[in-house]
């Protein structure tokens, strides 16, 4: 979805090495997340923003940091990086809404960043 | 939420409709079923969701059943860029607060010519 973009799309670094990925999002969408892809595991949550103000842990969230520097950009930081983050990372964007007293809160994926940890 | 069973992988000449189906069930009066395919490394994709009603987009149809334990997902006309995985979930209406999206193992839908 080109609302959501992550940059950079392909990274590779080396151990102990501190990383940024970014994440900016055109929707005007007040939550964020980031989730990481391993083969064979799916989709795992790291961090996730309701707004500016408010950072959650998601199950995976130990080596990794986040930012949310606007209500349109969310950073995911690794402080040192090691080989088992070696993974695809996704932001996502969500924006809840009531519908016949139900709420639905709809996820939109960025393209993802791949990044590889020698 | 509510677990949901699909078939591993399909097949689908292109230009048919492709009918993805999706068992859940289990699911509560208060769940949502939506669906997402993911493209091989790319970002998953939202296709659409529904609560009782079919639905219908510019991407497919939701067909669920009256009972909700099943659904079907139809690509009218697939086309080779429509291979991909598709998921099935089921999520809660909740107001407020905040639930994972949780991604099975889906069904791996191949689009020939």
């Amino acid at each position: 979805d080109a609302d959501v973009t992550q940059t950079p799309r392909n990274r590779i670094t080396k151990t102990g090495k501190r990383i940024m990925l970014e994440c900016s999002q055109t929707k005007g969408h007040d939550r964020m997340y980031w989730y990481r892809q391993d083969p064979g595991l799916g989709l795992r949550l790291i961090y996730y923003s309701f707004d500016v103000k408010d950072i959650n842990k998601g199950e995976i969230s130990d080596g990794y940091s986040v930012s949310r520097q606007a209500q349109a950009k969310f950073s995911l930081s690794l402080e040192s990086a090691i080989p088992n983050q070696t993974a695809l990372y996704f932001c996502a964007t969500s924006d809840p809404s009531l519908s016949g007293g139900f709420s639905t809160d709809t996820q939109y994926f960025g393209p993802g960043t791949r990044l590889t940890v020698l | 939420d509510a677990k949901t069973t699909q078939p591993p992988s399909m097949d689908c000449a292109e230009g048919r409709a492709a009918n993805l189906p999706c068992n859940h069930s289990t699911i509560s009066g208060n769940e949502y079923v939506y669906w997402y395919r993911q493209i091989h490394s790319q970002g998953p994709q939202y296709i659409i969701h529904g609560l009782k009603n079919n639905e219908t987009n510019e991407m497919a149809s939701l067909i669920i059943t009256e009972d909700r334990k099943s659904s079907t997902l139809i690509l009218p006309h697939a086309t080779l860029r429509d291979t991909a995985v598709y998921y099935c979930i089921v999520r809660v209406a909740r107001l407020g607060g905040f639930q994972k999206l949780v991604f099975g193992t889906g069904t791996r839908l191949l689009v020939s010519p």
